[in-house]
This record gives C-alpha cells, structure tokens and sequence, in this order.
C-alpha cells in the first residue's frame, strides 16, 4: 500500500522560503517508472502542477513558477522535498504530494498521479 | 501554459449520465493519450478516476469512463449515484511542462 504524507510549516511570512517535506511508503524512488509530484490548490480554487521528480532525477517545474522551485529526493529516507522561495499571500494554499506513475510515451510525462498525500495548508501572511 | 478548459458545473439526477469535456490544445489533450480526471470531495485529497484517456484504475466503477476526439477529453460518469457529487478536474501532458490541469468543474446531483 502507497501512503505519502506532507509536513511543513503551516505559516510563514511574505519573501520568505518555504520548505515542505513529502514522506512516503510502499515505493521506493530507486525504482524505474516512479516519481513524486508537487501539486497545489488556493482555498476555493483550481488544482495546481507544480513540480515532479523521477527515479532517475529527471526534475520538471511549472514554466511560470520555475525561478521560485527547487525539488529534491533522499531515496534512503523516502522523502522528496519541495522549496519555494519568495513566498507571497497569493501562494496561500493546500500543498499536495502525490505518487506518480511515468507513462514511457513521452519523456518525464507522468500516466497519473495515485495516490495522493492528505495535503498540508500553508498560509502566507505577515 | 493555460489551464484546460472545463465547464464550471454539471449537473444531473440520479441514475443519468453526464459528461464533463476538457479542452486543450494540439500540444498538450491533443498531442498523446495522457488524459487523467480526478474526483475530489470537500476537504479531501483528489483520487484518480481515468488515466491514459480511458482507463480505470483498480477499484474504480465502471459507470466511470473517458475518451478523446481532438483536442478535447471527456469523462462520462452513466447511473449518477448521490456519492458522485464532487469537483472532478482533467490533467494533461503539456510538453516541456509537463503536466497541466483543468480549471475544475463541480458536479452536482440533482
């Protein structure tokens, strides 16, 4: 069984740099075809693709977040963690990590990504 | 890239059919069969309900389906059940991206 949790600050303040934390079991990022993505969701608002990162440490970010990301993975620790620098109140929002299956047709397109972590919330005020 | 396009809310009655379209573009619904939807309910983390275009992962009801013509997907949920309403949002491969998602839309029954 796939299980992944976030963990991280709930509240951090404008400029800052916020660092989250995804743990998972039941998959190893040592194996061929596994990956771990970074999803995002605004109270009230639409999903977000933020960042991915593959078993062979092939990363991709958001084209319009790319400068602020940095996505890394401790395959001894299970762990994938995710930086954003600069934090605004328009970044408020529901941090989601999710297991994420490669598809093979195209190079770092994902099939899906199943399961998902609980998410975490992170507030951005001052 | 932009968001794909989804209807901002559907709805029907139980035991009806209803679909839910997702357009893009040529570069990215259009481009491969790499079309996922995902069912989220208040408060909870997505789960996926189709990926590849038209397949259902294990555990999934098969009044659950998708497919694709062009550049727009389309999930059809048939014999609506109470437990159906949720917000459902397609995904997509995007190129270089790659990954992108739909704007959202909340599916009501009646």
């Amino acid at each position: 069984q796939i299980t992944l949790k976030e963990s991280g600050p709930t509240l951090v303040k404008p400029t800052q740099t916020l660092t989250l934390t995804c743990t998972f079991s039941g998959f190893s990022l040592s194996t061929s075809g596994v990956g771990v993505g970074w999803i995002r969701q605004p109270p009230g608002k639409a999903l977000e693709w933020l960042t991915l990162i593959y078993w062979n440490d092939d990363k991709r970010y958001s084209p319009s977040l790319k400068s602020r990301l940095t996505i890394t993975k401790d395959t001894s620790k299970n762990q994938v963690v995710l930086t954003m620098t600069n934090m605004d109140p328009v970044d408020t929002a529901t941090y989601y990590c999710a297991h994420a299956r490669y598809s093979g047709i195209v190079p770092a397109a994902p099939s899906s990504f199943d399961p998902w972590g609980q998410g975490t919330l992170v507030t951005v005020s001052s | 890239q932009s968001a794909l396009t989804q209807p901002a809310s559907v709805s029907g009655s139980p035991g009806q059919s209803i679909t839910i379209s997702c357009t893009g573009t040529s570069s990215d619904v259009g481009s491969y069969n790499l079309v996922s939807w995902y069912q989220q309910h208040p408060d909870k983390a997505p789960k996926v309900m189709i990926y590849e275009v038209s397949k259902r992962p294990s555990g999934v009801s098969n009044r659950f389906s998708g497919s694709k013509s062009g550049n727009t997907a389309s999930l059809t949920i048939s014999g609506l059940q109470a437990e159906d309403e949720a917000d459902y949002y397609c995904c997509s491969y995007a190129g270089r991206s790659p990954v992108v998602f739909g704007g959202g839309t909340k599916l009501t029954v009646l």
